[in-house]
């Protein structure tokens, strides 16, 4: 069965630093890879995603991903955060051609 | 346009009790999924709709759960004898076609059972 592993529950840097958020995921055939972020009070917001090409993807606000197939990983990162960038951010897996496995989520908090 | 839209925001019910939660999806968009997001947890699958009918109903966690879809727009996510570990935020999700299709969120209703 497909599944996704977030493996930091939590995660604080500060503002100006760079950020990376790790997800490995199992999948038996090629990946569709999704990284998601969510702000309190808000829906799941898509921040990038991969099907096929160029293993490094670029989202938006800044944000990149790089999928490694030999690692089975999807990390997210960022050169430089900015404290409006807390928030929880969730991989996910597209399974079956239509539903998301998603990871438990990494909860990004920002010191000035 | 107006993006995936949710109501109620919050529902508090009591154990024992019927509910329903409605979606609105983009307009035009053909697919849409159902979510339910436990406290600490990402969003696990429930259901998905192509058009009118329930392609994937496989993560409806029993029979207690039923959702419908009857115009190919709106949907409502119904359960039944509600139980204190139906408390979640139940997500609707919709896409243009469905498959690959990025999925666009709303922002979710929480359900709190007492």
């Amino acid at each position: 069965a497909q599944s996704v592993t977030q493996p930091d529950i939590h995660i604080t840097v500060s503002e100006g630093a760079s950020l990376e958020l790790r997800c490995n995921y199992s999948y038996g055939a090629t990946p569709y890879l999704f990284w998601y972020v969510q702000s309190p009070g808000q829906g799941l917001q898509l921040l990038l995603k991969y099907f096929s090409g160029d293993t490094l993807v670029q989202g938006i606000k800044g944000f990149e991903a790089e999928f490694k197939r030999s690692q089975s990983s999807f990390n997210l990162r960022k050169p430089s955060v900015h404290w409006s960038d807390a928030a929880e951010y969730f991989c996910a897996v597209g399974a079956d051609g239509n539903k998301l496995v998603f990871g438990a989520g990494t909860i990004l908090r920002v010191k000035s | 346009g107006a993006g995936v839209s949710q109501t109620p925001s919050n529902k508090v019910t009591e154990k024992g009790k019927y509910v329903e939660l409605r979606c609105d999806p983009i307009s035009g968009h053909t697919a849409l999924y159902w979510y339910r997001q436990s406290l600490g947890q990402g969003p696990e699958f429930l259901i998905y709709f192509q058009g009118t009918g329930a392609a994937d109903d496989s993560g409806l966690p029993n029979d207690r759960f039923f959702a419908v879809r009857p115009e190919g727009s709106v949907s409502t996510l119904k359960i039944q004898r509600t139980e204190r570990g139906d408390s979640a935020v139940y997500l609707c999700a919709s896409s243009l076609t469905g498959g690959v299709d990025t999925q666009y969120f709303g922002p979710g209703t929480r359900l709190t059972v007492l």
